[in-house]
């Protein structure tokens, strides 16, 4: 009940493609959900998040879907850039401690 | 100003031996979190701290694993009798508890590997 899962593993985008990653929970205790995105050797750093009562969140070229009903959240990146490439992960706040997704390889080729 | 900084960047051990892994939070955050992350895993939780007291050390996986923060400030990370097992990367996050808003800072992390 605590898990966050998470897909795809891994998304090959084209640049200027929108990259679409998903993750479910079941724990409805859940009040917070942050994207994390983390650039290999590095601590993942805050990209966006939201609140169960939001449908939805934009930052940016960077989307939050979010469906209580369903459990489900998605991220979506427009005009992806070479420089997005990194690896991204989705979390449920549970308590104060985050529970992480297994994470997406995110590769935007020019 | 500086943000989370952990040491040492890496760390290699022989299985059985002691280690302590440093973190230095970002100056003024109440709270402190450690996670472990394996290679290809997502950050999974080991212990937050509030001020001084761990306020949730259910993530820790057994009593070889033990954390401190004695001033409230700088956390250290204990493990005992390290095993194969235990090689990760150590997260250490910091955040600043001001009603809802409570988005954790995360450090570079330190990489251990057990012999």
């Amino acid at each position: 009940q605590q898990q966050v899962k998470q897909s795809p593993q891994s998304l090959i985008v084209q640049k200027g493609g929108i990259s679409i990653i998903n993750c479910a929970y079941e724990n409805t205790a859940f009040d917070y959900f942050p994207w994390y995105q983390q650039f290999p050797g590095k601590g993942p750093a805050l990209l966006i998040a939201i609140r169960p009562d939001v449908s939805e969140k934009k930052e940016g070229r960077f989307t939050i879907s979010f469906n209580k009903s369903a459990k489900q959240f998605s991220l979506h990146i427009m005009d992806s850039q070479p420089g997005d490439s990194a690896t991204y992960f989705c979390a449920a706040r549970s308590t104060d401690k985050l529970i992480f997704g297994t994470g997406t390889r995110l590769q935007v080729f020019p | 100003g500086a943000g989370v900084s952990q040491t040492p960047s890496n760390k290699v051990t022989e299985k059985g031996k002691y280690v302590e892994l440093r973190c230095d939070p970002i100056s003024g955050h109440t709270a402190l979190y450690w996670y472990r992350q394996s290679l290809g895993q997502g950050p999974e939780f080991l212990i937050y701290f509030q001020g001084t007291g761990a306020a949730d050390d259910s993530g820790l996986p057994n009593d070889r694993f033990f954390a401190v923060r004695p001033e409230g400030s700088v956390s250290t990370l204990k493990i005992q009798r390290t095993e194969r097992g235990d090689s990760a990367v150590y997260l250490c996050a910091s955040s600043f508890r001001q009603g809802t808003s409570n988005e954790q800072f995360f450090g570079p992390g330190t990489r251990l590997t057990v012999l």
